[in-house]
């Protein structure tokens, strides 16, 4: 069966450093969600890409953070500096359908960890 | 999106089934019910989503009440493996929706 790649698995970081996370969804989504989760708490959304657009990003703290899907395929997500709240775990979801299409299913990557010292 | 409102943690013993709540008593007629769990260290896992009627996968069962307002996720015959973190989220159709997790409910099957 079909998966999400992330990686990599497990990152530690120092603080003001830059860091990048790379996410393969699974072939023919076109739907491609970055989210974080913090410990203890359920996953939040960070950006939602259909394609390579962009369709929501307001969750997601520009100043250090961005998100590419340059050709609509694989993507990146980075922080640059890296702070201390930013460990937490990152989660690469994709879908086939679009996003809130009636039969939308997320399928989830097993994420990447990342501990920011 | 409505918010749903489900208890922290329960547990079930191996074999049995499982009944997790969720409420969601400001549910809109065009918003659906969606079930996934998260084992630990994991990313999440859909499960099964229903608008209005009963559903059943060949994972689990979701019953919704008539009103609409409340729904629990039935696991027939729980295992072990099923211990995880369920996240039951009411989420409407378009671009704009979105699936927002709460803390879900943390579901311990024991020997």
């Amino acid at each position: 069966e079909a998966e999400v790649a992330q990686s990599p698995r497990y990152k530690i970081t120092e603080k003001s450093q830059a860091v990048a996370f790379w996410c393969d969804p699974i072939s023919g989504h076109a739907t491609l969600y970055w989210y974080r989760q913090i410990l203890g708490q359920g996953p939040e959304l960070l950006v939602q890409f259909q394609d390579e657009s962009v369709v929501d990003d307001s969750q997601l703290p520009k100043d250090r953070f961005s998100a590419e899907r340059l050709k609509g395929v694989d993507s990146t997500l980075k922080i640059q500096p890296a702070e201390l709240g930013d460990s937490a775990m990152y989660l690469c979801a994709s879908s086939f359908q679009a996003s809130g299409s009636l039969r939308e299913t997320q399928y989830f990557g097993p994420g990447t960890r990342l501990l920011v010292l | 999106d409505a918010k749903t409102t489900q208890p922290p943690s329960m547990d079930c013993a191996e074999g049995r089934a499982a009944n997790l709540p969720c409420n969601h008593s400001t549910i809109s007629g065009n918003e659906y019910v969606y079930w996934y769990r998260q084992i630990h260290s994991q990313g999440p896992q859909y499960i099964i989503h229903g608008l209005k009627n009963n559903e059943t996968n060949e994972m689990a069962s979701l019953i919704i009440t008539e009103d609409r307002k409340s729904s629990t996720l039935i696991l027939p015959h729980a295992t072990l493996r099923d211990t995880a973190v369920y996240y039951c989220i009411v989420r409407g159709t378009g671009a704009n929706s979105k699936l927002t997790f709460g803390k879900g409910i943390t579901l311990s099957v024991r020997p």
